[in-house]
């Protein structure tokens, strides 16, 4: 079972250039969410969808794009990256909606600097 | 403000020796409390779902229980196997949106 894939693991950007992070999921689930890991800091949402077509803000969404044209793919888009966006970015799903309180499955990050 | 809290940032135990980590939450709404796990350059593996106080569940060496303010995740005679980041989460609200904060986690280290 392949689970959350993220790529790419890792990436290198310079200020002001655009990128996007892949997020695939072969579980069918409908939530999935976007978080950034900064030490110290704990996981913060940036971004989530509750299914095709339909995408919220969470904490911290300046900076992010996202979109949900298929239930097993979500993508995040850096518009111009920050120094401020260097961090560890995690994908997951969960069967559950916003009002389901089911567990969360991760992907393994990826691992983005911005110079 | 809705806040979650993990103690200690940091533990050092040695193999054997029986510990626990806390989880302390101020929330609105609390829909469920979830204990994660997480390796180095992964992501986090669940681990268990607590939905009021009062409840317990248990797998292996760990226990996790809940009270109205807080969550504890006991560990028993831990191995170095056991050596991650232990992430707690919390879900909270009502709505649609209800929101998932999680604490900072704890660096849980076993020497052998």
């Amino acid at each position: 079972n392949a689970g959350v894939t993220q790529t790419p693991k890792f990436q290198v950007l310079k200020t002001g250039q655009s990128m996007t992070l892949q997020c695939a999921q072969d579980m069918n689930h409908e939530y999935m969410s976007w978080y950034r890991q900064d030490p110290g800091m704990g996981l913060r949402l940036i971004h989530y969808s509750v299914g095709a077509g339909i995408t919220d803000q969470g904490e911290v969404p300046n900076g992010y794009n996202v979109s949900r044209s298929t239930t097993e793919d979500f993508p995040l888009r850096l518009l111009s990256a920050a120094p401020s966006q260097t961090s560890v970015y995690f994908c997951a799903s969960s069967s559950g909606t916003g009002y389901s309180n089911q567990p969360q499955h991760f992907g393994d990050g990826t691992r983005l600097s911005i110079l | 403000e809705d806040q979650v809290t993990q103690s200690p940032e940091a533990l050092r135990l040695q193999e054997g020796e029986s510990s626990s980590l806390n989880c302390s939450y101020t929330v609105s709404g609390l829909r469920g409390l979830f204990w994660y796990r997480q390796d180095p350059g992964k992501g986090p593996e669940f681990l268990f779902t607590l939905y009021s106080a009062g409840e317990e569940k248990e797998k292996e060496r760990l226990k996790a229980t809940l009270t109205k303010k807080e969550s504890f995740l006991h560990i028993t005679a831990p191995k170095p196997e056991d050596s991650a980041t232990y992430l707690c989460a919390v879900q909270a609200g009502y709505s649609s949106a209800s929101k998932i904060i999680f604490g900072s986690g704890t660096r849980l280290s076993i020497r052998p």
